[in-house]
Parts: C-alpha cells; sequence; structure tokens
C-alpha cells in the first residue's frame, strides 16, 4: 500500500508570508502527527490529529496551525514566516492501535 | 517534561558492532523507538520495545532497556556501510496525548569502510 505522502516535497518562501504543507496518510489511518526538525533543536512535536480533532499540541507558537478533513489528509499551516521556520517538516501517521508511526519523507521548508 | 538525550555522533568500522545509547526521563514511558534517518528522507522505525520488556533482539539489532536507570541502547551487529545514518531514540508515554512521543537528538553513525 501507499505510503505516507508529504507535499510538496521543497518550498522557499519569503520572511512574513504564509505556507501551508499537506500530508496524506496511509489508506485508513486516522491518525496524523507533525513534527519539526532542525539541526539546533533535533525533532520536535508540533500537533496531533485524529478524526478530525486536535488531539495534542506540542510548544510551539500560534502561528503553527493545523487541520484534518474528513479523509484523513492533514494540512499545517504556517503564518508570519520567520528565518527560524526553516526546517524539514515531518508528517507521520499510525493506525488505530498499531504501535508503530509511518513517517513520510517531509517537506523541506527554506525561509529567506 | 519529558526529555530524550544521545550522544550526537559515533564511529565503527564496517564489521564492528555497534552501540548507540540513550537516555530518557519519563518514567511512565509505555513504548521506546529506535528510528533511521538516511540524509534526504523520513524516519524509518527500526525497532521498538515495552517498557515492560528488558531485551529486543531483530536480526542485527539488538535492544536492551534498562528502566530503572532510564538507559536504552541499540547494538547493531556486524554494521555495514549502509548502516550509515542517523539515529533517534524516542520514548513514548502514556500521559500528553496518545500519539505524542518526544524524539532524541539523535546520533549519527559513521561506517568506516
Amino acid at each position: 500500500k501507499a505510503g505516507v505522502t508529504q507535499t510538496p516535497r521543497y518550498l522557499i518562501k519569503t520572511r512574513g508570508q504564509q505556507v501551508t504543507l499537506s500530508c496524506s496518510p496511509i489508506s485508513g489511518h486516522r491518525s496524523v502527527s507533525w513534527y519539526q526538525q532542525t539541526p539546533g533543536q533535533g525533532l520536535q512535536f508540533l500537533f496531533e490529529y485524529f478524526s478530525e480533532t486536535q488531539r495534542n499540541k506540542g510548544n510551539f507558537p500560534g502561528r503553527f496551525s493545523g487541520r484534518q478533513f474528513s479523509n484523513s489528509r492533514s494540512e499545517m499551516n504556517v503564518s508570519t514566516l520567520e528565518l527560524g521556520d526553516s526546517a524539514l517538516y515531518l508528517c507521520a501517521s499510525r493506525g488505530t492501535g498499531d504501535t508503530e508511526a509511518f513517517f513520510g519523507q517531509g517537506t523541506r521548508l527554506t525561509v529567506v | 517534561g519529558e526529555d530524550v538525550e544521545q550522544s550526537l555522533f559515533l564511529s565503527v568500522r564496517e564489521g564492528d558492532s555497534s552501540v548507540i545509547n540513550c537516555t530518557y526521563t519519563d518514567s511512565s514511558s509505555t513504548y521506546l523507538y529506535w528510528y533511521k534517518q538516511e540524509p534526504g528522507a523520513g524516519l524509518q522505525l527500526l525497532t521498538y520495545i515495552f517498557s515492560n520488556m528488558d531485551m529486543k533482539q531483530d536480526q542485527r539489532l539488538t535492544v536492551l532497556l534498562n528502566k530503572k536507570d532510564k538507559h536504552l541502547s541499540l547494538r547493531i551487529a556486524d554494521t555495514q556501510t549502509g548502516d550509515s545514518a542517523i539515529y533517534f531514540c524516542a520514548e513514548r508515554g502514556p500521559s500528553g496525548g496518545y500519539q505524542k512521543v518526544t524524539f532524541g537528538t539523535g546520533t549519527k553513525l559513521q561506517v568506516i569502510p
């Protein structure tokens, strides 16, 4: 079956702009989590969605938001981009009761 | 809050064993994971261990868990050049939500031919 798909793979934005990243989970998976990966901070949890509801949220400012649709696809949005938002954004999906989370290849966002 | 620590770098010769260590602080962790990340790629789950186990072996991989010391290790036997990657330790606890997983900073494994 197809894995977790994240689009786009690469993105360049300028400071102050906003960006929307997309994640399509594995078919049948209802849980989607987002992570930010930077060289300085490592992997940090952003938020988790399950059945269109945000179930958990990490320590990120309100500029970071997300949502999940009825088909379990998820988007995350970052408004008023800052240079420090440059990172690899990873999405992971998990089936109900599954232990393993499957990761996508990520979207590399560069803010200039 | 939860914290997971790893050494940043490990270099081994091809054919030797690699041991990557990790310490964590959340005593209520339920699952502990090892992920592998190759350049330009996402994270691939290598193995995991439930917190009531102390060892798990899967082919060349051996995971040891010392719950008292909150110490987790990953041993890779007969390390190959294809094992060169960043290895992340992660823990999932019952607190903080259903799928909140806390990752370590990652250990970059360099395998010298």
